[in-house]
């Protein structure tokens, strides 16, 4: 059974810092998403990583994706408070034309001033 | 170019009603997904479905849920006997069948 950990699972944030938060996952796959969840709303996708050494940017963020280690990361550039919210990583146990996904438990992220 | 659409947003069912989901996919997205979200975390998979055909049923609860997607009409989630533990954010998400999955902004069901 595919798992996905996400660490840690609460971070707080300074204004201005860079961090970098992780997803492991334990089977082999080469399809990983990120989604931000703000409270109460829906997902939106941010990361789309679908080879070994994928690297997207979008904004303050960048997502990639080591197949080989099973772990995907995303770095915070200089966090600003808009960046607060849930953020998911989610793989994709694709069996032929099956596809399904496996979410992490999610990392809230607290910027504070 | 709407998304994926959900309804009702909110659905408030007491102990024993039966709850009924739709999720229309996005305009030429035939595959359907629901996830089911418990407070505090990530989504589970409950089932994915073709027009017409249940392809994977596996995070389905063996009794009370049924899933369907008729060949017209939305995509159906179906909790009979609803109980206190079915209370969730419900959500369905559709794709073309290539990588991503586009996610509706979900029902959050409660049940009193």
């Amino acid at each position: 059974e595919l798992k996905v950990e996400q660490n840690p699972l609460f971070l707080s944030m300074q204004e201005g810092k860079n961090y970098t938060i992780y997803c492991n996952y334990s089977t082999t796959s080469d399809r990983l998403y990120w989604y931000r969840q703000d409270p109460g709303k829906s997902l939106e996708s941010l990361f789309v990583l679908l080879s070994n050494g994928a690297v997207k940017q979008e904004g303050r963020l960048m997502a990639s994706l080591d197949t080989k280690a099973r772990l995907s990361t995303l770095h915070i550039t200089a966090a600003v408070h808009d960046l607060s919210a849930t953020y998911f990583c989610a793989v994709d146990a694709r069996t032929g034309a099956n596809s399904k996904l496996t979410f992490g438990k999610g990392i809230t992220l607290s910027v504070r001033p | 170019n709407a998304g994926v659409m959900q309804n009702p947003r909110h659905l408030v069912r007491r102990r024993g009603q039966e709850a009924r989901l739709r999720c229309s996919p996005m305009k030429g997205h035939s595959h359907v997904y629901w996830y089911r979200q418990l407070p505090e975390e990530g989504l589970k998979f409950m089932v994915y479905l073709q027009k017409e055909n249940i392809i994977d049923e596996s995070g389905m609860p063996k009794e009370r849920f049924s899933a369907e997607f008729p060949k017209e009409g939305p995509s159906i989630l179906r909790i009979q006997q609803v109980v206190r533990g079915d209370s969730a954010a419900y959500f369905c998400a559709s794709s073309p069948g290539v990588a991503g999955q586009y996610f509706g902004p979900g029902t959050r069901l409660t049940v009193t």
